[in-house]
């Protein structure tokens, strides 16, 4: 078992449309949570970062956290084409990042 | 300001052949990490810096990887008698603080290394 699960899709939604990305995790012990986001042949860039159990909201972005079932989520609402990119979920361990594979994210006009 | 740097861009080397890719943390930051991504993967980590201490160094996949950061800002990853399945990009990232697994990691631009 991977220790970061996420569906590599492709996820495809229509303009306007909310996306909803999930990602699981293994350690239990964990305490930080990361969603990146990469454009093809572009370095990852941080979107959200969550810590506590609940919902966590930033502009157009919220993710979602439920340590009891070891899962993380990230709602796009009014999801642009330039949303398109590959989304990847990250959690923090002892001085590092353990990254998802990645969901691609797809938004068609 | 300005963000973390990588050069080269990319490098092709002929198997056998030694690289080295180089990082230049945004200024002032304490922990550097390289991470490595092969196609269709999130990155994997390599290692570790707090400073001029490598403090983790697990993730390096064989003794052909070396890495060092000697003065505490820029750093070098080396890799020896490149092999085809050394072939990724390789992601340079760094924070400000040291010790917190909640810090924001900054990502450089990476080097995509290909191997013939």
């Amino acid at each position: 078992q991977k220790e970061v699960e996420q569906n590599s899709g492709p996820l495809s939604v229509p303009e306007g449309a909310i996306a909803s990305l999930n990602c699981t995790y293994s350690d239990r012990g964990s305490q930080s949570f990361f969603w990146y986001r990469q454009y093809s042949g572009k370095s990852p860039e941080l979107i959200m970062s969550i810590y506590s159990n609940g919902d966590q909201e930033d502009g157009r972005f919220t993710a979602q956290l439920n340590k009891a079932s070891q899962y993380v989520s990230l709602l796009i609402r009014d999801s642009q084409p330039s949303d398109s990119a590959t989304y990847l979920c990250a959690v923090g361990g002892y001085n590092k990042l353990i990254f998802g594979a990645g969901t691609r994210l797809a938004v068609h006009p | 300001g300005a963000g973390v740097s990588q050069s080269p861009r990319y490098k092709v080397a002929k198997r056998g052949q030694d690289v080295a890719l180089r990082c230049d943390p945004i200024s002032g930051h304490v922990s550097l990490f390289w991470y490595q991504q092969a196609l269709g993967q999130g990155p994997e980590f390599l290692t570790y810096f707090q400073n001029e201490a490598q403090l983790d160094k697990s993730g390096l996949p064989s003794d052909r990887f070396f890495a060092e950061r000697p003065e505490g800002s820029v750093s070098t990853l080396k890799i020896q008698r490149t092999q085809q399945e050394d072939s990724a990009v390789y992601l340079c990232a760094s924070s400000l603080v040291a010790g917190r697994d909640t810090d924001t990691q900054y990502f450089g631009p990476g080097t995509r290394l290909t191997v013939l």
